[in-house]
């Protein structure tokens, strides 16, 4: 199995753009898709990419997902923050042999 | 609207039993996969079962093999997670949520149960 290291926390101002990385420590990050979620406080996950860079509906655009190769990682990018988007952010994959591994989490701060 | 429902949580001796249920609504519940993640307070999220649709295939993580076992009944819109010989480990919240494909991304997710173990 694999893990999925991401930072524990990143804090930006409102309107800025925060980036999270998540880094896949064996393996190659594009052999399966990754998946990002927020949890804001005291609420259930919710998906904003899947697919590595793709946004269910009502997830805004300001939201994006993709893959570096380079650096074996993935990344979600926030732009134009909003006080709103303060909450955990979770990278999900899988590892080929019928089990699910998440990152441990980032907690987003806006300033 | 799809909906995930979680109930049996509650707080349980170590060593001891409980199982979860979680009550689907709003899709056609046979037709999707089914997983059991937990996130401990405070910490990040950790899965812990997967189950095909059909119910004939199971998954789980290294840390409760052999302890928990998920099941479904297709019947009844429900999914089942039993849990046995409970360590302080695995006090945490229990979500269920819904595979969208095969190994795909999950939405949506119920609304968590808290399982606390101690003594």
């Amino acid at each position: 199995n694999f893990m999925l290291t991401q930072p524990h926390s990143v804090s930006e101002s409102p309107g800025e753009t925060v980036t999270i990385s998540c880094t896949r420590s064996s393996g190659s990050i594009d052999s399966n898709y990754v998946q990002w979620y927020q949890q804001r406080p005291g609420s259930s996950p919710t998906t904003v990419i899947f697919d590595n860079n793709q946004r269910p509906s009502g997830v805004p655009d300001r939201f994006s997902g993709s893959i570096d190769r380079s650096s074996n990682s993935a990344s979600l990018t926030i732009s134009g923050l909003q006080t709103e988007d303060e909450a955990d952010y979770s990278c999900q994959s899988y590892d080929g042999a019928e089990h699910v591994v998440f990152g441990g989490g980032t907690k987003v701060t806006v300033l | 609207q799809v909906q995930l429902v979680e109930s049996g949580g509650g707080v349980v001796q170590p060593g001891r039993s409980v199982r979860l249920s979680c009550a689907a609504s709003g899709f056609t519940f046979r037709n999707s996969p089914m997983h059991w993640v937990r996130q401990t307070p405070g910490k990040g999220l950790e899965w812990v079962a997967v189950i095909s649709k059909g119910g004939n295939n199971q998954y789980s993580a290294d840390s409760v093999k052999g302890r928990f076992t998920i099941s479904r009944d297709n019947s009844k819109n429900m999914l089942y997670l039993q849990m046995n010989s409970l360590r302080a480990e695995d006090t945490a919240v229990y979500y269920c949520a819904r595979d969208t494909g095969f190994w795909s991304w999950f939405d949506p997710w119920g609304q968590g149960a808290l399982v606390t173990v101690s003594s």
